[in-house]
């Protein structure tokens, strides 16, 4: 089936920094890539849609200039946590979906723990 | 306000107990699809519905989706410890692949 990659799994930085998480699709092509968010014992949240090629669609209440979502070809898009700080601390997750009809053909990445200092 | 209702959110309950997992909503979705979550990994898709009424079947659970496409419930016959995991159930009103969760289900199975 189809993979995708998220990377880093992990990553710890100081208060301040920039961290950017890839997401990508192995083996098939992404025109549409979803970013969310969970915080410790909780449901995922949808933080933004990303296209290729233009730009991301956020949800309320997510900061575009604070995530910043580039989705720059058919396999790849990177969100870019800048100034992270301690409450941007969360686990970020990554799907695509596959250019067919149907609902079943979406895959998550296996996640990014980041922790801010 | 939480569009997609998950109850119960934590349930413990002995090995070999059955259990019921519900996700409510005032929306029609066009897919709902629910998922098992490990800790620090991504959601695993266990299944997806789409037509109102209809019934799967996974081994030992049960899903189905109302009628009206506005509900779903999980059902686990016999439950084991390595059922044991954070249930999600997430719905697509538009068929764009973009997921609302609803609040996820902490199960416990004891041995």
């Amino acid at each position: 089936g189809a993979v995708v990659s998220q990377h880093p799994s992990w990553v710890i930085c100081k208060s301040g920094t920039s961290v950017k998480i890839e997401c990508r699709s192995l083996d098939f092509q992404a025109t549409t890539m979803f970013w969310y968010r969970q915080f410790p014992k909780q449901s995922l949240m949808l933080m933004a849609t990303s296209n290729e090629g233009s730009k991301a669609t956020y949800e309320q209440g997510v900061e575009k200039d604070k995530f910043l979502i580039n989705h720059a070809s058919l396999t790849l898009s990177t969100l870019t946590v800048t100034s992270a700080h301690p409450e941007d601390s969360s686990f970020y997750i990554c799907s695509a979906r596959t250019p067919t009809a149907s609902n079943e053909k979406l895959f998550f990445g296996s996640g990014t723990q980041l922790s801010v200092l | 306000t939480q569009l997609l209702e998950q109850s119960p959110q934590f349930l413990s309950i002995q090995e070999g107990e059955n259990l019921t997992v519900y996700c409510n909503s005032s929306s029609v979705f066009s897919s709902l699809q629910w998922y098992r979550q490990e800790p620090g990994e991504g959601p695993v898709l266990l299944v997806t519905v789409v037509t109102g009424g209809e019934v799967k079947k996974l081994k030992r659970l049960t899903f189905q989706f109302g009628d009206a496409r506005k509900d779903s419930s999980l059902h686990i016959t016999a439950a084991q410890p390595g059922d044991t995991g954070l249930y999600l159930c997430a719905g697509d009103q538009s068929n764009t692949g973009k997921l609302i969760f609803g609040q996820g289900t902490t199960l416990q199975v004891k041995p």
